[in-house]
């Protein structure tokens, strides 16, 4: 009964491959995030789609390209990887209007280019 | 845009040690939400409160504290008696009503090694 959750944990690949990380909530939510962790573990945010419509698209290189299928999940996915983008990327998703403004993360998955 | 600023890199304690952790935030908003995170060496992101801008009261919960001030834009966490389980990244977040977007933005973090 995960709340959001993330696959795969960790990730290593070859520069230059195309990679996919899936993730799915179940809380209902109707906004859902990825963000990057970097080496510095400095959080910053890609991506939110609300409902299935992008609304931040962060400076993020055209080699990310976020799918959201239905509101429930947002799959992220990567071409050409370079060693750059080697970091952690976490989802997560929240529920826009509450009053409340709650954050839900995945565990993160963990992106290695070799 | 905001902008929140956690000034401390990293903090080292002895245990039983009390640590507080500065958080001064930025935001044209008057209505926003402040938020701490905990991340252990596990990696996780553990959420531990959050605070709207209009409740200024201050929060405790076991040996964890929070002290929000709006006059110095300011959202400080103390751990009292710290235990080693307290080593771990902690980032101070802020997420304005009015930006549309619902972003969460993220301080740099606070490293702070519990030594025992």
């Amino acid at each position: 009964d995960t709340a959001v959750s993330q696959t795969p944990k960790y990730l290593v690949t070859q520069m230059g491959n195309d990679k996919s990380i899936k993730c799915e909530q179940n809380l209902g939510h109707d906004t859902m995030y990825w963000y990057k962790q970097d080496s510095k573990k400095f959080l910053k945010i890609m991506f939110s789609y609300n409902n299935k419509e992008l609304i931040i698209n962060e400076t993020v290189p055209n080699r990310f390209s976020p799918k959201s299928p239905d509101k429930a999940h947002l799959n992220l996915h990567i071409n050409s990887l370079e060693l750059g983008d080697s970091a952690v990327y976490f989802c997560a998703s929240s529920q826009v209007g509450t009053g409340n403004r709650g954050y839900t993360f995945g565990s993160g998955t963990r992106l290695t280019v070799v | 845009a905001q902008k929140v600023t956690q000034a401390q890199t990293e903090i080292s304690v002895v245990e039983k040690e009390d640590v507080t952790l500065d958080c001064v935030y930025e935001t044209r908003d008057t209505t926003y939400y402040l938020f701490w995170y905990k991340q252990p060496p596990s990696g996780e992101l553990v959420f531990l409160i959050r605070r709207n801008s209009f409740d200024e009261q201050n929060e405790i919960s076991g040996r964890y504290s929070w002290n929000f001030q709006k006059s110095t834009s300011s959202f400080n966490f103390t751990i009292t008696a710290s235990q080693v389980v307290d080593s771990a990244v902690y980032f101070c977040a802020l997420s304005e009503a009015s930006y549309g977007n619902n972003r969460l933005a993220f301080g740099k973090g606070n490293q702070v090694v519990v030594i025992p």
